[in-house]
């Protein structure tokens, strides 16, 4: 499969707790994206890389989140003291930078619940 | 602040009818818009829409953008019940030359009954 993974694809954990999530983008693209999404709404953007780097990161994105793309190949989503609010599909997407546009394309998401 | 606004957010519809779904949007420095389907698990690419009035078409799938009025819609005729999904709009804005962030509105819910 040459799409985007994301695993693992559900996670329980209990409040307080810190869970990671991992994402393996398309292999020649070099934009990694995180979204949040939660039933009923659209996903939110909370922060993308380009090849390593950090381009943009949302206000949503309180200080216990952190995301990180060390060798610019596949990222992790760090989420810290885990909150009931924290409950959500969390989606990594991937796309290539180019002049023809380029399509962003998303992976199967990651469901978290925290109880 | 921007936003992209979808309508309605909720349609049911029997098999053969057809059905235009709306995306308005205010996004600042505007790129493309795109759509997705999505059916419980990872939206999935549809279109992407860069130029007013120029048509889009996959199958029974077509959709076009007004870049002067701000909105797109998305057509779907003689709809299937494989067609019942949410339908989610984006806009991308420019990030350097090519596409930053994505906004999503909040999708249209598309049921098909036998």
């Amino acid at each position: 499969d040459t799409g985007v993974s994301q695993n693992p694809r559900h996670k329980i954990t209990k409040r307080g707790q810190n869970v990671t999530f991992r994402c393996d983008p398309i292999s020649e693209h070099n934009r990694l994206y995180w979204y949040r999404q939660t039933l009923g709404q659209g996903p939110e953007f909370l922060t993308y890389f380009q090849n390593e780097a950090q381009l943009e990161k949302s206000r949503l994105l309180s200080d216990r989140f952190s995301a990180e793309r060390p060798k610019g190949s596949f990222s992790t989503l760090e989420i810290q003291r885990t909150e009931q609010g924290d409950s959500a599909m969390y989606l990594c997407a991937s796309s290539q930078k180019s002049d023809l546009g380029n399509t962003i394309y998303f992976g199967e998401g990651s469901w978290l619940t925290v109880v | 602040e921007d936003k992209v606004v979808q309508s309605p957010l909720s349609l049911v519809v029997h098999e053969g009818d057809t059905v235009t779904l709306n995306c308005s949007y205010e996004v600042t420095n505007f790129r493309s818009l795109l759509w997705y389907k999505q059916e419980k698990k990872a939206p999935t690419f549809l279109f992407m829409l860069t130029s007013s009035g120029i048509e889009k078409k996959s199958g029974r799938l077509s959709s076009i953008l007004d870049k002067k009025e701000l909105f797109s819609i998305l057509n779907i005729t003689a709809t299937q019940t494989g067609d019942s999904a949410v339908y989610l709009c984006a806009v991308g804005r420019y990030r350097g030359s090519t596409l930053g962030r994505l906004y999503f509105g909040r999708g249209t819910q598309l049921t098909v009954w036998p």
